[in-house]
């Protein structure tokens, strides 16, 4: 079966340190992915995503991930975090021919002083 | 601003009862989805329709259903509602039918009592 997994449920950095949210998906066919990004209260906005190229993807607020096929992921990275990055992140997959995107459970990103 | 426009915000009814949710796409945007958030289930993808037809179904109840106007504007309908399906509801476009990204509503809060 189909499946994203998200192992880090909640994470908290300090702000100005860098940051890196797992992202790991099982499909049996060519996945795309995104991530996206929900704070409070709000709906989910796109960071970034991969349909094909080079694996090494540029995304909005100064996020990059890097799809990596022999591991199955697709981790989110930033260099230096800022306090406005505090929300909660998805990854989601899909399949070419599939519009059902399959969403990890999240990670809450919380940054401190 | 993701140009989504989900109409209500909130939502409070009883068991029972039945509600409607409105979407409006992106302009341009033919593709519409809905997904369910909760608690227990995550982001949850309901159904798809794109220009009208439906296009993909995930795990939508047979108590709710959906459909998409001429002007492209979206409903879903939820039936005999129960305390379970208290869940944040998204709305999220796309301009074609695939390989396409996803823009997002910022929800609709239905509480039901």
């Amino acid at each position: 079966a189909q499946s994203v997994t998200q192992p880090d449920i909640h994470i908290t950095v300090s702000e100005g340190a860098s940051l890196e949210l797992r992202c790991n998906y099982s499909y049996g066919a060519t996945p795309y992915l995104f991530w996206y990004v929900q704070s409070p209260g709000q709906g989910l906005q796109l960071l970034l995503k991969y349909f094909s190229g080079d694996t090494l993807v540029q995304g909005i607020k100064g996020f990059e991930a890097e799809f990596k096929r022999s591991q199955s992921s697709f981790n989110l990275r930033k260099p230096s975090v800022h306090w406005s990055d505090a929300a909660e992140y998805f990854c989601a997959v899909g399949v070419f021919g599939n519009e059902k995107l399959t969403f990890g459970t999240g990670t809450r990103l919380t940054i401190i002083p | 601003d993701s140009g989504v426009t989900q109409t209500p915000k909130h939502l409070i009814t009883a068991t029972g009862q039945r509600v409607t949710l409105r979407c409006s796409p992106r302009s341009g945007d033919l593709s519409v989805y809905w997904y369910q958030q909760s608690l227990d289930q995550g982001l949850q993808f309901l159904i798809q329709y794109y220009n009208g037809e439906e296009r993909a179904k995930g795990n939508i109840l047979e108590r709710f259903s959906a459909q998409q106007f001429p002007d492209l504007h979206s409903e879903l309908n939820l039936s005999s509602l129960e305390l379970g399906d208290s869940a944040l509801y998204f709305c999220a476009s796309s301009v074609g039918p695939e390989r396409s990204e996803a823009f997002f509503g910022q929800g609709t809060r239905l509480t039901v009592v």
